[in-house]
Order: C-alpha cells, then sequence, then structure tokens
C-alpha cells in the first residue's frame, strides 16, 4: 500500500519568507509525528498529532513553527521568517497507535539561503 | 545530557564480517525500543520495535536485543546491500508518544 508521502522534496527559500511543508499519512493512521533532522544531528521532534486530540507541541523550537491536520489526515508544518537555522531535512511519520511503530516519509530538505 | 547514544558512530565491515551496533538509553518508564534503517536521502525505514529485556527479534542479517539499559543490532555476515545509517530511538513515559533518537551508526561494507 501507498507509504506516507512529503511535498516538496526540495525548498529553497530565502531567510525571512514563509514556507509550507506537507505531510500525507498512510490512510488509516490516527497518529501522526514531525520531525528535523540536521547535519550530523539526530532526529529532533517537533510536534505530534493523536486523533482528535490537542496536538503535542512541546519540540517546536520557536513560535514561528506551527502545524495544522485537517480531516485527521494531512498535516502542514508552517516556518514563518524563515532563518538559515531551520535549514534541516523535515520528516513526518505516522503510527496507527500512540505505542506502534512509526513508518516515515522521505521528508522535504529545506534550504535558507 | 543523551538520553539514547550510539556506538560506534562509523563501522567499516568487509563483507561476511559479523559486528554488532550498540544503542543504550538512560530514560526510565521504557514503553519500547526502535532500530531503524536509513539510506542517504531517504527517511527512516522501520526495522524492529523491543518492548521487554530479554526480548530478541530476527530478520534476514539482522538481530536485535534487549537489556534494561541497551540494546544490540547484530549483523551476521553483512553484504555491500547493508550499508546505511542505523539509528535506535526509545519511547518512554515522559516522551508522550514521540521517538527519542540517537544519532546512529554509519556502516559501510565492503566488497
Amino acid at each position: 500500500g501507498a507509504g506516507v508521502s512529503q511535498s516538496p522534496s526540495n525548498k529553497v527559500t530565502e531567510k525571512g519568507k514563509d514556507v509550507e511543508l506537507r505531510c500525507d499519512p498512510i490512510s488509516g493512521h490516527t497518529a501522526l509525528y514531525w520531525y528535523r533532522q540536521s547535519l550530523g544531528q539526530g532526529l529532533e521532534f517537533l510536534i505530534y498529532f493523536q486523533g482528535n486530540s490537542a496536538p503535542d507541541k512541546s519540540g517546536l523550537p520557536s513560535d514561528r513553527f506551527s502545524a495544522e491536520r485537517t480531516g485527521g489526515s494531512v498535516s502542514t508544518l508552517t516556518i514563518q521568517r524563515t532563518q538559515q537555522e531551520d535549514s534541516a531535512v523535515y520528516l513526518c511519520a505516522s503510527s496507527n497507535d500512540r505505542e506502534g511503530e512509526q513508518y516515515f516519509g522521505p521528508g522535504t530538505r529545506l534550504t535558507v539561503t | 545530557e543523551d538520553q539514547v547514544t550510539q556506538s560506534p558512530e562509523a563501522l567499516r565491515l568487509q563483507e561476511g564480517e559479523s559486528s554488532s551496533l550498540n544503542c543504550s538509553y538512560t530514560v526510565s518508564g521504557l514503553r519500547g525500543l526502535f532500530w531503524y534503517r536509513q539510506d542517504p536521502g531517504k527517511g527512516p525505514e522501520f526495522l524492529f520495535t523491543l518492548y521487554s529485556a530479554g526480548e530478541e527479534k530476527e530478520k534476514e542479517r539482522l538481530k536485535a536485543t534487549l537489556t534494561k539499559k541497551e540494546s544490540f543490532l547484530h549483523i551476521t555476515a553483512p553484504k555491500p546491500e547493508d550499508s546505511a545509517t542505523y539509528l535506535c530511538a526509545v519511547s518512554y513515559g515522559g516522551s508522550q508518544g514521540n521517538l527519542i533518537f540517537g544519532k546512529g551508526t554509519k556502516l559501510s561494507v565492503k566488497p
């Protein structure tokens, strides 16, 4: 079946611009996660959606970052007023429950110039 | 303070040379330990979940084991196609479902 998809695969933006990154999770998965992977660093948790519950935003690095999940499916991660330190690969994952294994998309490589 | 530490950072093996990768963790209330494989330019690919000390799981040339403090990923008679970065992650009582990742071990297998 279809896995997790993300778009765009690559995004180059100028410092100060806003960007939106999209994630389509595996159909039927109730949990959706966003992570960030910087060069030489491990994956860093950003935000977690579980069903209709309020999202866990504890990993968002600043108030420039926000995310929403519409209809319990597609999610969009928005970064406002991008900075060079935001350059990283943004990974989305979905799971069929909170305790289960997470399946990752291919990621969006964001470069802020 | 790192909660998940992987070693070594990089490992070079000859084809057929078996070895082990280590993942040590310091979290309390472990819910699960996960191993992933990541190829360059791709997202992590799920390999195993281990839930309790003493548990073992196998897939082809890979075998994962878990103790109360660490996990090992044993690679038996590796092939060049096993070359990848192997990531370890934990879910625990305080993580609310998200995974805490180590920085990975980059494995290179030469023919």
